[in-house]
């Protein structure tokens, strides 16, 4: 069985500039979740989609938003980056059901700012 | 989420148990004791997780304390392959994992 796939592996990209970030959960998962991994902050959560609806959010500005499609793919973007948006963005999917669930991680998207 | 209190790094070597350590008094009741751990440069794996018994599969075993204040994950047979930061979460909503810093482990020939 496939795991997670995220695309692009690497991005770099400018000040002011968006991004799309693309996750593909494991098949039949239903909940992908994407967290931000930096030096300093560690890993973060950013949001869950569970059935095309977001179901929990954390503490990022405006600027992150995500989506998720009806084949559960998700995607997350960020607009109008700035250089502390430079960041390990990793997606997990799950059957999506709460409490005793285990996240199936991708490899992440490398993300750069400059 | 409860917060977990983990040391920095250990030690341990090729072939020893390596037996890592998580505090979290503030756990309440309907909260699990998941671990994971990530190894360089790739996302965090899932290794385990418990509620309130001692749990074993392929990878480690989870020890729990009564109080559920504490618990140890214990690598049987630490190969140079275990080296990786181990996290320790306590949480119930399994989608929304708060990592704290988590353990660096160095397992050494």
């Amino acid at each position: 069985k496939a795991g997670v796939t995220q695309t692009p592996r690497y991005l770099i990209k400018t000040r002011g500039q968006q991004v799309t970030l693309s996750c593909s959960p494991i098949s039949g998962h239903r909940s992908v979740s994407w967290y931000q991994q930096t030096p300093g902050q560690g890993l973060q959560f950013l949001f869950e989609y569970f059935s095309e609806t977001q179901r929990n959010k954390g503490n990022f500005p405006g600027r992150f938003s995500g989506r998720q499609f009806s084949n559960s793919r998700s995607e997350m973007n960020v607009s109008t980056l700035e250089l502390g948006d430079s960041a390990l963005y990793l997606c997990a999917s799950s059957r999506g059901g709460r409490g005793d669930e285990k996240l199936f991680f991708g490899s992440g998207t490398q993300l750069s700012v400059l | 989420d409860a917060k977990t209190t983990q040391p920095p790094s250990m030690d341990c070597a090729e072939g020893r148990a390596a037996n890592l350590p998580c505090n979290h008094s503030t756990i309440s009741g309907n909260e699990y004791v998941y671990w994971y751990r990530q190894i360089h440069s790739q996302g965090p794996q899932y290794i385990i997780h418990g509620l309130k018994n001692n749990e074993t599969n392929e990878m480690a075993s989870l020890i729990i304390t009564e109080d559920r204040k504490s618990s140890t994950l214990i690598l049987p047979h630490a190969t140079l392959r275990d080296t990786a930061v181990y996290y320790c979460i306590v949480g119930n909503a399994g989608n929304m994992l708060t990592f704290g810093g988590g353990t660096r482990l160095m397992v050494k020939p």
